[in-house]
Formats: structure tokens, C-alpha cells, sequence
């Protein structure tokens, strides 16, 4: 039990083009979930904080006009990067946290590879 | 969250136990100690938690010291497939708050 997936698994846009990523739980609820991404040879990073049915919240640095997400259901939030420049190449990582959970273990997608050319 | 000190690397002989340390020597006694890997190009995959027991799962024993100022987690029979970015997490149980990685050890199994 707990799987997160995300589709696409890898994406290659042409620079100023938007790109759609998907999280979904699978088999849980999740009423908040979280995104992140990844440079190569560094640790994951905090974007936005996803929260269904309301605002999501945004690191600091990170623009939420160009990093758009929604949260629609209870198993599903997605991350459309807008306008997409070189710069925003990474590796794009959801979690979640089932609602029912007691021990706040996250759990997390195999991950979104995006090159923008 | 408290802060961790973990070693940026370490190599461990397939077979054998792989033992990776954490220092969390600022823990509050609300907060538990979690790890997680992440092997290249996959995302993070939860391996264990303890507030101040030891615990044990399918996959790694988690042992911490009666302080609670460090942890050692254990692979007992490491393979190949367990080569990946290990990261140890303090933090209290909370339900939405997002976890804060840091560097992690990178653990090297060698045939």
C-alpha cells in the first residue's frame, strides 16, 4: 500500500512551452502533499506546499505565477511549470502523507524528469 | 526540526552489514528520528522510524542511544540494489509539513 505515481516520467519541452506533472495516491487520501525538486548532485528542495481545496503554499525564491499547482481531489495535485526556460531542467518529486496516518511517514513518487531545451 | 550530522559517504562489501550513523545531538524528546534513501534517478523510499526505542522492519533495525543524541541505522545483509543517498530526519510527527533533506550518505555496496 501507500504508492504515489506521476506521469510524465520524463518530459522534453522546447523553451517557453508549459509542461503538466501529475501526483496521484493511489491507494490513500492525501490532504496535503508536497513538492519538490532535485539538481543533480544535490539533495531535494521544498517548492510548494499542496493543500486540497485551498491556496497552496510556496517556498521562499520559488514563483508561484510560473510553478502552478492544484490540488483538486484528495489523490490528486498537479505542477505545470509555465513558460519553461532551461533554468527550470530538474527533477520534479511529489509526496504525500495518507490522511489516516499516525506515524506522518511520506511517501514519494518515482520523480519527473524535465529538460527544457 | 533538529539538525543531523551524517558521514557523506561510506562503502560496505555485499553480504555484510551496512551501519550508518546519525548525530542529532539537539533532539526534543517529541521528536522522532526517520530515514530514508533514495537510489539514483528514483524518489526517496521510506525505510524505518523510532521515537526512543530500538525498532526493526523487513528492511533495516534502527537503533538509538539512550541519550538519543545519535542513531545507527543497519542493513544487515547489504546488497547492490541497496547503493543509494541515505537521510536521516528529526522531526516531530506532524501531519502536513514537508520534510527537510539534507545531504545524506551516499552508501556504496561492493560485490
Amino acid at each position: 500500500g501507500a504508492v504515489v505515481s506521476q506521469h510524465p516520467s520524463r518530459v522534453i519541452c522546447k523553451s517557453g512551452t508549459s509542461v503538466k506533472i501529475e501526483c496521484r495516491s493511489l491507494d490513500f487520501q492525501a490532504t496535503t502533499m508536497f513538492w519538490y525538486r532535485q539538481f543533480p548532485k544535490q539533495s531535494l528542495m521544498l517548492m510548494a506546499t499542496s493543500n486540497e481545496g485551498s491556496k497552496a503554499t510556496y517556498e521562499q525564491g520559488v514563483e508561484k505565477d510560473k510553478f502552478l499547482i492544484n490540488h483538486a481531489s484528495l489523490t490528486l495535485s498537479t505542477l505545470t511549470v509555465t513558460s519553461a526556460h532551461p533554468e527550470d531542467s530538474s527533477f520534479y518529486i511529489c509526496s504525500a502523507t495518507p490522511r489516516t496516518s499516525h506515524t506522518d511517514t511520506q511517501y514519494f513518487g518515482p520523480g519527473t524528469r524535465l529538460t527544457v531545451l | 526540526d533538529a539538525k543531523t550530522t551524517q558521514p557523506p559517504s561510506m562503502d560496505c562489501a555485499e553480504g555484510r552489514a551496512a551501519n550508518l550513523p546519525c548525530n542529532h545531538s539537539t533532539i526534543s524528546g517529541n521528536e522522532y528520528v526517520y530515514w530514508y534513501r533514495q537510489i539514483h534517478s528514483q524518489g526517496p523510499q521510506y525505510i524505518i522510524h523510532g521515537l526512543k526505542n530500538n525498532e526493526t522492519n523487513e528492511m533495516a533495525s534502527l537503533i538509538i542511544t539512550e541519550d538519543r543524541k545519535s542513531s545507527t541505522l543497519i542493513l544487515p545483509h547489504a546488497t547492490l540494489r541497496d547503493t543509494a543517498v541515505y537521510y536521516c530526519i528529526v522531526r516531530v510527527a506532524r501531519s502536513g509539513y514537508a520534510l527537510n533533506f539534507g545531504k545524506g550518505t551516499s552508501l556504496l555496496v561492493t560485490p
